[in-house]
Formats: structure tokens, sequence, C-alpha cells
């Protein structure tokens, strides 16, 4: 089955800097990865996505790049903000019908202001 | 409507209670889960369902019983929990596939379990 790692487990920056946190997986029939925040008491909520035949994707501040041949995936959030402090979750699934989802252990970034 | 809801917010119970948790969705998405998350951890599937039909059992003891009565509703009857089982609960749902539309997940607020 799926396999995901994701480091570092803790990452502390200053307001504005920019952050990074990869994740590789196992399975190379994995072709969707999401990234999630969650803010302490609150639901993982989706911030950004990539597919498999994409390579990067971004949304304003937060980037993701995608190196199938590595099997790695990374976030990158630029300008960060105090509320960018928060546990970030990348998961990888398939695309078959019925596959589960499978989350790395987690980041919790603090934005130092 | 891009809201998962999910019902009780808190439960508390004894070892020999039987409760329910129960989820719903409005999106249209025709695949819905169930997580347990423990605290500073992520969320571990427990079950999928996809169009109704129960599709991953990811080894969950017997006294987790999901339930899918229609595509908007899921439910989880406990029943003999353990104090391990305590965690928060979350549902959520998603197309069942890229070419559906994306499979986007959708949680909803999650029910926090405490099992005394």
């Amino acid at each position: 089955g799926e396999n995901v790692e994701q480091h570092p487990s803790t990452l502390s920056v200053q307001e504005g800097d920019s952050a990074v946190i990869k994740c590789t997986y196992s399975d190379s029939a994995s072709n969707y990865f999401p990234w999630y925040k969650q803010e302490l008491g609150k639901r993982p909520q989706l911030i950004i996505d990539i597919r498999s035949n994409v390579g990067e994707k971004k949304d304003q501040r937060i980037a993701v790049t995608l190196n199938k041949t590595a099997k790695h995936f990374s976030l990158h959030i630029t300008e960060t903000q105090p509320e960018d402090s928060a546990v970030y979750f990348c998961a990888a699934t398939t695309d078959n019908y019925g596959q589960n989802f499978v989350f790395g252990p987690g980041t919790r970034l603090s934005v130092l202001p | 409507d891009t809201e998962v809801t999910q019902t009780p917010k808190h439960l508390v119970m004894g070892m020999t209670n039987k409760k329910s948790l129960k989820c719903e969705q409005h999106m249209g998405h025709r695949a819905m889960y169930w997580y347990k998350q423990k605290a500073k951890k992520p969320p571990e599937l427990m079950f999928v369902y996809s169009y109704e039909k129960l599709s991953i059992n990811e080894s969950v003891p017997s006294r987790f019983s999901p339930e899918c009565p229609n595509s908007s509703l899921l439910n989880l009857h406990l029943h003999a929990l353990q104090p391990e089982d305590s965690a928060l609960y979350l549902c959520a749902s998603s197309q069942v596939s890229l070419r559906a539309g994306g499979r986007e997940q959708y949680f909803g607020p999650g029910t926090r379990l405490t099992v005394t």
C-alpha cells in the first residue's frame, strides 16, 4: 500500500519569509496529491492540490511542485503571515474506484511576528 | 452548498453504550469517508463508501459499524467502545474519481468522542 512521509515535522519561520514542506510517496500509481491545512480544533481544509499530469501549480502565495520520477512533492508558501500558522498535511491517492487517501504525518508551521 | 455537517459535535459515552455519529452532505458527492484523528496525528482512514457501497474497510474493529442509507447520509454506529477509541471522528466527501470532477475532499467539523 501507499506510504507517505513528510518533512520537517515542525517548522518555524519569520513573518514574510518562505516555508517549504516536502513529502515523498511510495506508490507510483498515485496520481492526486492534495495539501490540507488544519488549525487547532478545526477541520482539515484543502489549500491546494496537484494531479500527476502537472508539474507545478500556484495559487497566490501557495505553490505545489511534483516530481513523479523521484516520487516527491512540495508545498511552498511565500510571504508567510501569522495566520499561516497551523498543521499542514500532504496526502496521496489514486484515481481508481474506491481508492483511499493516505496522509503524511503532518508539519506544524509557526510563523513568528 | 459546499458544507459537510456532522452531529453531534461532542459525545461522551460509556463502554457499554450504543451511539451513532451522523454525517450529511448535499454536494452530489458519491464517495464518503470516515476518519479517526488522534491529537497531533494525521487523519486515519476507517471506511470509504463509493456509490453507497462500502469499498474500503481499513481493518477497523467491529465495534465500529458504518452505514450509508443514501447518497447524502453517512452514519457510524458505535458499540462497546474502549477508552483508546477516544478521538476526533471526521467525515468527508468527494467525487469518486478525477474523471468525475476531482477528488477534492470536503471535511466535516468532526465529532469529539470521549469514551469513559
